[in-house]
């Protein structure tokens, strides 16, 4: 089976611009998560969807806002860029969400924000 | 999700065991303890996970306290490959949604 995908890998991008992050789940997991993480707060979680509805959202900004598609892919959006929004942006995806589930996480994708 | 206590760091050396603790106190009684480890540049990955009875599986083993206010996630033979950071997670048994909360984890640094 193929793990779970992000694209794009690495990213650059301007304060005030927006910027939209792919992810493709392991084929059949319903169930897709975001996480931030950063040098100095470590992980934090954004946001999970379920069978394209939003589920579970962390502590961010409206800035921060996804979506997840009828085939679990699942996109995450931030508009209007800050500094502080450069971060490993990572997703996870499990079968079913429940609390002995396993996620699995992609690789990450890097965005800089200048 | 209760919170969970690690050590910031822990070194090893090659081909020794490694026991890795965490203390979660505040553990409800259908809480799983998880643990995830991450390895440089990559996403975490799971490693193991339990709620009563020590576990085992091909990475690692886990040891659960009867009181399961501690745990101790065991590497048998540390290898360099196993260098990373570990995070002691807990997640309610009940379906409420894939969030992990994750502390600040412990960076186990192995020595050849």
């Amino acid at each position: 089976k193929a793990g779970v995908t992000q694209t794009p890998r690495y990213l650059i991008k301007t304060r005030g611009q927006q910027v939209t992050l792919s992810c493709s789940p392991i084929s059949g997991h319903r169930s897709v998560s975001w996480y931030q993480q950063t040098p100095g707060q470590g992980l934090q979680f954004l946001f999970e969807y379920f069978s394209e509805t939003q589920r579970n959202k962390g502590n961010f900004p409206g800035r921060f806002s996804g979506r997840q598609f009828s085939n679990s892919r699942s996109e995450m959006n931030v508009s209007t860029l800050e500094l502080g929004d450069s971060a490993l942006y990572l997703c996870a995806s499990s079968f079913l969400g429940t609390g002995t589930d396993t996620q699995y996480f992609g690789p990450g994708t890097r965005l800089t924000v200048l | 999700d209760a919170k969970t206590t690690q050590p910031n760091s822990m070194e090893s050396n090659e081909e020794e065991p490694v026991h890795l603790p965490c203390n979660h106190s505040t553990i409800s009684g259908t809480d799983y303890i998880h643990w995830y480890r991450q390895l440089p540049s990559q996403g975490p990955e799971y490693v193991i996970h339990g709620l009563t009875s020590n576990v085992n599986n091909r990475m690692a083993s886990l040891a659960i306290a009867e009181d399961r206010k501690s745990s101790t996630l065991i590497l048998h033979r540390a290898t360099l490959r196993d260098a990373a950071v570990y995070y002691c997670i807990l997640r309610a048994h009940n379906n409420a949604g894939n969030m992990l909360t994750f502390g600040g984890g412990t960076r186990l640094m192995v020595k050849p």
